[in-house]
């Protein structure tokens, strides 16, 4: 089993729909929680980042970190079509020289 | 400011055969990383650095050497190249502590 569990969708939503993603997590060394974006043929462009439990806002994105239950989220409010990527959960612990451990990522189309 | 750059953007190898990929950072990153993504799998961690002179094995290290003789630059070696490498290739740097890892765009590797 791996360490980060993340449905792989694929997830159809009409625009301007919020956009709920999740992961899942067994090692409670991880401090570090990102959200990663990435469309075809690109490498991974940083969304969010969060540092421990609590929410954190960047304009329609907004990320939450549930430590003690080991659960992470992104929402997406105002869903566009230009957000049809997949999303990448990511987390790491400074004992594994902050290397990431990835969920598989969720396909996520916005449709007109 | 070119961030992280991968080199070859995309090669075709036969068995057997030997490669070297090149990672450049122009941000002065001390730690950087080689991720394999292949479907279905999400992104592995191949092998890592903590800083010029210094690697360390990831999740999946076996048919991979890396080398780190100047800090801007993390090189991934494949002695004889095997079609289960098959991969896209993603290299990531970002300085210790609460920062964010970035990526480059990726090596697509072919092996026949």
């Amino acid at each position: 089993q791996k360490e980060v569990e993340q449905d792989p969708g694929p997830l159809s939503v009409p625009e301007g729909a919020i956009v709920s993603l999740n992961c899942t997590y067994s090692n409670s060394a991880f401090q570090y929680f990102m959200w990663y974006r990435q469309y075809s043929r690109k490498g991974p462009e940083l969304l969010m980042y969060t540092y421990s439990s609590g929410n954190k806002e960047d304009g329609r994105f907004t990320a939450q970190v549930d430590k003690s239950s080991k659960y992470i989220s992104l929402f997406i409010r105002d869903s566009q079509p230009s957000d049809s990527a997949t999303y990448l959960c990511a987390m790491s612990a400074v004992d594994s020289g902050y290397a990431l451990n990835f969920g598989k990522g969720t396909s996520l189309l916005v449709t007109p | 400011n070119a961030g992280v750059t991968q080199t070859p953007k995309f090669r075709v190898l036969k068995t057997g055969q030997s490669m070297t990929l090149l990672c450049a950072q122009d941000m002065n990153h001390e730690y950087m990383y080689w991720y394999r993504q292949d479907p279905g799998m999400g992104l592995r961690l191949i092998h890592y650095s903590v800083g010029e002179g210094t690697t360390a094995k990831g999740e999946v290290p076996d048919g991979y050497n890396v080398s780190r003789l100047k800090k801007q630059n993390f090189l991934l070696g494949l002695e004889s190249a095997a079609p289960s490498q098959t991969s896209v290739y993603f290299c990531a740097s970002t300085h210790p502590g609460n920062q964010p890892q970035h990526f480059g765009d990726g090596t697509r590797l072919s092996i026949l």
